[in-house]
């Protein structure tokens, strides 16, 4: 089945370490992009890429670092840096056309203790 | 500033009853449109998008929404809500140029169905 894979759907660190969080899509899709959903405040964009080894900034890069090594896949470091990281992460891919719907991972639910 | 408002942060209906979850958009270019649902911890999925070939666009689960451009809105309506319905909607806008490929949410409306 094609579609989009995040791991792990559960996730808790410690205040101060790093953390990556896995997204791969086996949907040829050139286009790939995290999002940070937070209750009442819907989606908003932390990085994009529209092609392999290209990335931009979405809205609230700051504390995320991201790779895009693979067409398949695009993970999202979370660091030290990001003052509020406890959120609920999600992963979508595309085709480039600008009326290509964007396909959603499950999501993965980071807890900072 | 591309942006996109919903109208209504919750909205509650009975079951049978008419759904309409409100989305209004901001653009000064011809935008593409999507409805997307999202139930409790899971990831969105698309209900119907309008890409320009007709103004009204029919989705999944008897859910459909019409491009007004006079108004720039994009309503969504279901004619007789169902339990399963009660889920968070989200209403996103695409543009090309330099946003190519990028959504822009709004912040979405929790819809609750009553017996």
């Amino acid at each position: 089945d094609g579609g989009i894979t995040q791991s792990p759907k559960y996730l808790f660190r410690k205040e101060g370490q790093n953390v990556t969080l896995s997204c791969e899509q086996n949907l040829n899709h050139d286009a790939m992009y995290w999002y940070r959903q937070d209750p009442g405040q819907g989606l908003r964009l932390i990085y994009y890429s529209q092609i392999v080894n290209d990335f931009q900034k979405g809205d609230i890069a700051e504390g995320y670092s991201v790779s895009r090594e693979k067409k398949e896949s695009f993970p999202l470091t979370v660091t030290s840096a990001q003052k509020n990281p406890t959120a609920f992460y999600l992963c979508a891919s595309s085709g480039r056309l600008v009326y290509n719907e964007q396909f959603f991972g499950p999501g993965t639910r980071l807890t900072v203790l | 500033a591309q942006s996109v408002t919903q109208l209504g942060s919750h909205v509650s209906v009975s079951e049978g009853a008419l759904v309409l979850l409100r989305c209004n958009y901001s653009s000064s270019v011809p935008p593409y449109l999507f409805w997307y649902v999202q139930y409790p911890n899971q990831g969105l999925q698309l209900l119907l998008k309008y890409t320009s070939a007709a103004t009204l666009v029919k989705g999944i689960n008897g859910f459909e929404a019409e491009f007004k451009k006079s108004e720039t809105s994009f309503h969504l309506t279901k004619p007789s809500a169902h339990m399963s319905d009660a889920a968070e909607y989200f209403c996103a806008v695409s543009y090309g140029g330099s946003t190519l490929g990028r959504l822009y949410f709004g912040r979405g409306t929790q819809l609750t169905v009553w017996p």
